[in-house]
C-alpha cells in the first residue's frame, strides 16, 4: 500500500515569511497527526485529527500554527510568521482508530525539513 | 501529561553483539509502547510494539520487554548489523489523552 506522502521534502524562508506543508495519509485511515521534530529530539505532537475534527490540539503555537482538514483525508499545516525556532523536521502520521485495526500502529511520512533564516 | 525519558542517548556496539535500549515512563495509565526506528532523511518506522497486558515480545533478532510495576520497558537487539544503525525512539501511548508520547532518542552505530 502507499504510505503517508509529504510535500515539499524541503523549505528554506526567511524569519516571518508564512509557509504551507502538506499531507496525504494512508488510504483509510482517519486520525492524522503532526509532529514537530527539533534536530536530536523526539517528535512532538503539534494536533492530532479524527477525520475531520480536531482531537487534540493544546501542543499548538495558536498564534502562529495552524492546520486543517477539510475532507477527512489530506492536510495541511500553516506557520505564519515563521520564527527561527520552527526550524523543525514536520512529520506527518497516520492510524486506523484502534476499535478497527486492534492497534494503535502510527505510519509516519519522510517529513518537511523547514529551515527559518 | 506522560513523559517519557530514554537511555542512552548514544550507543556503540561491536557487530554481532546485543544492543539494549531503556524507557521509562510516568503515566501509569499509558499501555501501548512502539519502538520506531529513524533512518537519516526518513520518517519514523515502527519496528515493534508491545501492549501493557504482554511482558514481553519478540520478533526475529529484536525483542521488547515491559516492567508495568516500574514502568520501564527496554528494546533488545540481538545479533547487531551495520544497517541496524539508526536513531531509534520509544514511545508511550496514555489510554486517557490518546497522544503518543516520544523519548528523545538513541542514536545507535553498529561498527562493522
Amino acid at each position: 500500500e502507499a504510505g503517508v506522502a509529504q510535500s515539499p521534502r524541503y523549505k528554506i524562508i526567511e524569519k516571518r515569511q508564512s509557509v504551507a506543508f502538506w499531507c496525504n495519509p494512508i488510504s483509510g485511515h482517519a486520525t492524522l497527526y503532526w509532529y514537530q521534530q527539533i534536530l536530536g529530539q523526539g517528535p512532538k505532537l503539534l494536533i492530532q485529527f479524527q477525520n475531520n475534527g480536531v482531537v487534540d490540539d493544546s501542543q499548538l503555537p495558536k498564534d502562529r500554527f495552524s492546520a486543517e482538514r477539510l475532507k477527512g483525508v489530506d492536510s495541511t499545516l500553516k506557520i505564519q510568521p515563521a520564527k527561527l525556532e520552527d526550524s523543525a523536521v514536520y512529520l506527518c502520521a497516520s492510524s486506523l482508530p484502534y476499535r478497527f485495526s486492534s492497534t494503535d500502529t502510527q505510519y509516519f511520512g519522510p517529513g518537511t525539513r523547514l529551515t527559518v533564516l | 501529561g506522560e513523559n517519557v525519558e530514554q537511555h542512552p542517548s548514544t550507543l556503540s556496539v561491536q557487530e554481532g553483539d546485543s544492543a539494549v535500549i531503556k524507557c521509562t515512563y510516568s503515566d501509569s495509565a499509558s499501555n501501548y509502547f512502539p519502538w520506531y526506528k529513524q533512518e537519516l532523511g526518513k520518517g519514523p518506522q515502527l519496528i515493534i510494539d508491545i501492549r501493557s497486558n504482554v511482558g514481553e515480545k519478540k520478533d526475529q533478532r529484536i525483542a521488547v520487554t515491559l516492567n508495568k510495576t516500574a514502568k520501564h520497558f527496554s528494546l533488545h537487539i540481538t545479533e547487531t548489523q551495520p544497517e541496524d544503525s539508526a536513531v531509534y525512539f520509544c514511545a508511550a501511548l496514555t489510554n486517557t489523552g490518546n497522544q503518543f508520547y516520544f523519548g528523545t532518542g538513541t542514536s545507535l552505530t553498529v561498527i562493522p
